[in-house]
């Protein structure tokens, strides 16, 4: 019953290194987000994956890439980390009916030095 | 293109009052919403959502909405108040083109007194 996983929980990185956030759900869902949060600014999109395979960007998508590796798992990856994403991620996925509830991870915090 | 305002940043009851969390929204198309909370250090969980069914829509822990197209509102509420509300609230609203997407608002923080 583990639904939406992320890791790790807490990463703290240096200007300049780079670093993988790692997503995955058990619900066999197709569509799949990466969401950072900042105070006062709800959250925005930053990449999606409607479906295995694919890949758009969302809001704010510079600095970052993603890979949809299989149905199941969708990761985030930052090449050279800057204080700017200094921030709270959430990987979440979509099940498509009964009003396309969208089901969050419990958050990456991530601090950039 | 949608958009969601919620109007209230910050919001303090006292516990065992009424609550009220406002959000207005933006949309094209007839619009699926969302209310989910936060509580601190945790993800999102979802609340109730509106599907075009019932204009009221009851959701968990005793909050309900209401859809109202004519006042393009969908606002939060619920009669009483308990300690362990106190949490962030977001309205969302998805994007029914295609993508998927959904339009967070920016929260609203809800505090509750003893």
């Amino acid at each position: 019953n583990a639904g939406v996983t992320q890791t790790p929980k807490f990463q703290v990185l240096k200007t300049g290194q780079s670093m993988t956030l790692q997503c995955a759900q058990d619900m066999n869902h197709n569509s799949m987000y990466w969401y950072r949060q900042d105070p006062g600014m709800g959250l925005r999109l930053i990449y999606y994956s409607a479906s295995e395979g694919t890949t758009d960007k969302g809001e704010v998508p510079n600095g970052y890439n993603v890979s949809r590796l299989n149905k199941r798992e969708f990761s985030l990856r930052l090449e050279s980390a800057a204080p700017s994403q200094t921030s709270v991620y959430f990987c979440a996925s979509l099940t498509r009916g009964s009003g396309n509830t969208i089901y969050f991870g419990e958050g990456s915090w991530l601090t950039v030095v | 293109a949608q958009s969601v305002t919620q109007l209230d940043s910050h919001v303090s009851v006292s516990e065992g009052t009424p609550v009220l969390l406002r959000c207005n929204y933006s949309s094209s198309y007839s619009p699926s919403l969302f209310w989910y909370v936060q509580h601190p250090n945790k993800g999102l969980q979802l609340l109730l959502k509106y599907t075009s069914a019932a204009t009221l829509v009851k959701g968990i822990n005793g909050f309900e909405a209401e859809f109202k197209k004519s006042e393009t509102s969908f606002h939060l509420t619920k009669p009483s108040a308990h300690m362990s509300d106190a949490a962030e609230y977001f309205c969302v609203v998805s994007d029914p083109s295609g993508t998927y997407k959904y339009i967070f608002g920016t929260g609203t923080r809800l505090k509750v007194l003893a």
